[in-house]
């Protein structure tokens, strides 16, 4: 069965201070994987999409990579307007129309 | 501007009395679909169109329905809502059904009492 997993669940960090959210999959025949941020009571709003293994995109502060087993979500000397929640997800397998979403993870940036 | 509008925001209705969420995208998308958000589960797809008259299954279907007669309109109905119903729905669009950016709606948060 195709699954999206994402770590942490939550973080907490300080301004400035650099980390890295992860999403795992284990999905036959990825066809893209993507990486949303939701701010509270809002839709989701995309950031990147990967295609293959090695593949790297970057937006201001966020940079995401990919393998063939987990992306993940790099975030440099983050700022306070940079927490949300981070979504992945990913289109793969039998039918690739269907999109599988991570449970998320909560990101806090404090001043 | 471009975007995916959902009306209403928001819902309280009763057991078994019929409702529809409209949802409508200005982007001539062809791809559209309906998602649930609930605490601890994430976004779950619930159906998906790739274009006018062709719908298929997400992974959560059972107890909705949606129709796609028009290439902008995707409605969502729930013909006997539940309380299991209870949740925030999300519509989105896309260009093309495969690896392209979705954009989505505001959500529409219903409660089914």
């Amino acid at each position: 069965e195709d699954q999206v997993t994402q770590s942490p669940e939550a973080l907490r960090l300080q301004e400035g201070e650099s980390s890295s959210l992860n999403c795992s999959y284990t999905v036959s025949g990825l066809r893209g994987l993507f990486w949303y941020r939701q701010d509270p009571g809002k839709g989701p709003e995309f950031l990147f999409t990967l295609y293959s293994a090695g593949e790297e995109k970057e937006k201001e502060r966020l940079k995401a990579t990919l393998t063939k087993k987990e992306s993940f979500l790099h975030i440099t000397a983050p700022k306070p307007e940079d927490s949300a929640t981070y979504l992945c997800a990913v289109q793969a397998g039998a039918s690739y129309d269907k999109v599988i979403f991570g449970p998320g993870t909560s990101l806090s940036v404090i001043p | 501007e471009a975007q995916v509008t959902q009306n209403p925001r928001y819902l309280i209705t009763v057991t078994g009395k019929k409702l529809t969420v409209t949802c409508s995208q200005n982007m001539n998308h062809e791809y559209m679909s309906w998602y649930r958000q609930d605490p601890g589960l994430g976004l779950r797809q619930i159906y998906y169109s790739m274009n006018v008259e062709v719908t298929d299954k997400g992974d959560v279907p059972e107890g909705y329905k949606v129709s796609r007669k028009e290439k902008r309109n995707f409605p969502l109905i729930l013909e006997s809502p539940s309380p299991n119903q209870t949740s925030l729905y999300f519509c989105a669009s896309s260009f093309e059904s495969r690896g392209t950016e979705a954009f989505f709606g505001q959500g529409t948060r219903l409660t089914v009492v």
